[in-house]
Parts: C-alpha cells; structure tokens; sequence
C-alpha cells in the first residue's frame, strides 16, 4: 500500500520556469521530509517539515506542509538545469521506526 | 561528523549465486539502521530495518535476508540470487526511532543475469 502520493510522477520544464510538485496522504504525520536524488546516488536531505501549516524556504525552493499533517507541497521559483533529479516525499508517523517514502516526481529542466 | 559506507558501488551476479552487501556508520552510536530497494528511478521500498545489534524486522518477504553483527553494521544477503532481485540497494541510518532524518549512502546497483 502506497502511504504516500506524489504528483506529477515526471516533469520537463524549461530553465526559468516555475513549478510546483505535491505529495500527498490520506495519513497523518508527525513530520514529512522532501528529498533530491542524483542518478547513481542516494537521495539527500531536502527540509523537514514537523508543524502544521509550516512554510521553509530553502533558497529557490519552497516547502509547505498541510494544516492537517497529510500532504505537501514543493515550490521551485525558477528552475535551474541544476535542480533536476528525482524528488522524494518522505513520512514518518510517531510510533514508527522507518520513513514512508513516495514514488517520486521526477524533474527535468532544460536550458 | 557522521558518515556512512556502502559497498560496492556496483555488482553484477548471476543468478543463483550469493550476495552480501555490507554498510558501515561511523560518528554515531547506535543508530538505526535501514536496507531499501529502488526500481529504476523511482521511490524506495524498505526491506528491513534494525534498531538495535541482532535486531532486524523485515517489511517485505522475499529471497533477502539482513543481519546486525555489530553496532554500525548492516549486512544485507541472499543465499541464491533471483533475476527479480536486480535494482539499486540503499543503506540508511537514522538517530532515532522514525521521526527524523535518513542519511543513505551512495548506493550499490546490483544487475542479476
């Protein structure tokens, strides 16, 4: 059972563009974190998202988790060839031990 | 600071043979230790996680098994290789029980022929 949604699965833009990608649950989590991974390497460490409704930008990048703990979404103000990659959603309930992953969107930006 | 080792990077075997695959943590004490599977490009499916030495719960039946021999040790194996069992093999660790933050190692692309 898929836990976690992401949307869209691929995504091709052009550099300058803005856009917008979702993860979302029918689940409630105590913390939701967004990963980048690099072909041919582990996924690394984006943000972490613990309140409701809490907004963290990272640069370019912009996070929001959902008032009710279940979904959120990943901004990126216009995109650069080197923000492509794979972005990972990941979970983590309170009495869990591992995180929730999402399938990914995967995100290319062409010059 | 904490770093963490997988190897190797990649492996081709074929089918039938016996795998292991080894990932060391260093910097950290009893950390928890995780193994995932990923299909081309796409998201990761835990295989088993470890919060102690000796202590392995596993999420996915399969041809796969993982053993803790010591703190910072994860070994992931299989006795006989199944073409179904190709993919790119991570290793992670985390502080805590699973409200924080997995740090993966580099990976190791495993091809079953």
């Amino acid at each position: 059972t898929q836990l976690l949604e992401q949307s869209p699965q691929f995504l091709s833009i052009q550099e300058g563009e803005n856009l917008t990608v979702y993860c979302n649950s029918s689940s409630v989590f105590s913390s939701l974190q967004w990963y980048r991974q690099e072909p041919g390497e582990g996924p690394v460490l984006l943000v972490t998202v613990v309140t409701g409704g809490e907004v963290k930008k990272l640069k370019r990048l912009t996070f929001q988790f959902g008032d009710a703990r279940k979904d959120s979404s990943l901004h990126i103000t216009a995109a650069q060839p080197g923000d492509t990659g794979l972005y990972l959603c990941a979970g983590a309930f309170y009495s869990g031990y591992a995180l929730n992953f999402g399938k990914g969107t995967s995100l290319l930006v062409t010059p | 600071s904490q770093t963490i080792h997988q190897w190797p990077a990649t492996l081709v075997q074929p089918v039938g043979s016996p795998l292991s695959l080894e990932c060391t943590v260093e910097g950290t004490s009893n950390p928890n230790l995780y193994w995932y599977r990923q299909a081309a490009g796409r998201g990761l499916q835990l295989l088993f996680y470890s919060v102690g030495i000796g202590q392995i719960s596993s999420e996915v039946p399969q041809n796969l098994s993982a053993s803790r021999p010591q703190d910072r040790q994860f070994i992931l194996s299989s006795k006989k290789l199944l073409l179904s069992d190709s993919g790119f093999y991570l290793c992670a660790w985390s502080h805590t029980g699973g409200d924080t933050e997995a740090f993966f190692g580099q990976g190791t692309r495993l091809t079953v022929v």
